[in-house]
């Protein structure tokens, strides 16, 4: 079974600070990982895909890094806004299933 | 496209009770999810299909559920009779490739069992 899980739970930074999100799993045989935007009241909109072969996908201010091996991803935002402000969610596909392993989340506060 | 589009928005009913929670996807995506949302157990898959055909209801809880996708742009999520441990947030979410893209999701039903 894919086990995922994100640390920290939350955390709150000063606006214009770079955010780093962390995200490990247990197998490391995937074929893709997913990084998620949840705000409060809503569903979850899809940030970046990063399948098996590559090693990271960017989109504007967001990075998200690939390290199968060693069963990490990480997100990073740069120069952090209060419209970061978000639950940010992973999630993992194994090489053999069809089900997404969600990780519980990583709730940010960007102060402004 | 306006998105996955669900409602209703929020339900509360009384133990007991039909609910029936409702989902239209993205046009032209063949697959369509059913998620479950609770503080305590995250995200859950409760069934999924594949142009309009239940492929896996192994994640509905109990015989209470069913889902139906009578066609490619309309499914239904039925809890009968229902519970206070039904009370979630349930998510409906699409796609063109099933998990191998990006998932679309709704914006959610929350529901209250009282």
């Amino acid at each position: 079974k894919q086990e995922v899980t994100q640390i920290p739970a939350a955390l709150s930074v000063p606006e214009g600070e770079n955010l780093v999100l962390n995200c490990s799993f247990t197998d490391s045989a995937i074929y893709n990982l997913q990084w998620f935007r949840q705000d409060p009241g809503k569903g979850l909109t899809s940030l970046l895909l990063i399948q098996s072969s590559q090693r990271e996908q960017t989109s504007g201010r967001l990075n998200a890094s690939l390290d199968k091996s060693s069963g990490r991803s990480t997100l990073y935002i740069a120069a952090s806004q209060p419209g970061d402000s978000a639950t940010y969610l992973c999630a993992v596909k194994r090489s053999n299933d069809y089900k997404l392993s969600f990780g519980a989340g990583t709730t940010v506060t960007v102060r402004a | 496209d306006a998105g996955v589009i669900q409602s209703p928005r929020h339900e509360v009913t009384e133990m007991g009770q039909e609910v029936t929670l409702r989902c239209k996807p993205i046009s032209g995506h063949d697959y369509l999810f059913w998620y479950r949302q609770t503080m305590m157990r995250g995200l859950e898959l409760l069934i999924y299909f594949n142009n309009n055909v239940p492929i896996d209801d192994s994640g509905m809880p109990e015989d209470r559920f069913s889902a139906k996708m009578p066609n490619a742009s309309f499914s239904t999520l039925k809890i009968q009779p229902s519970e206070p441990r039904d009370s979630a947030v349930y998510f409906c979410a699409s796609s063109l490739r099933g998990t191998n893209e990006k998932l679309f999701f709704g914006s959610g039903t929350q529901l209250s069992v009282l």
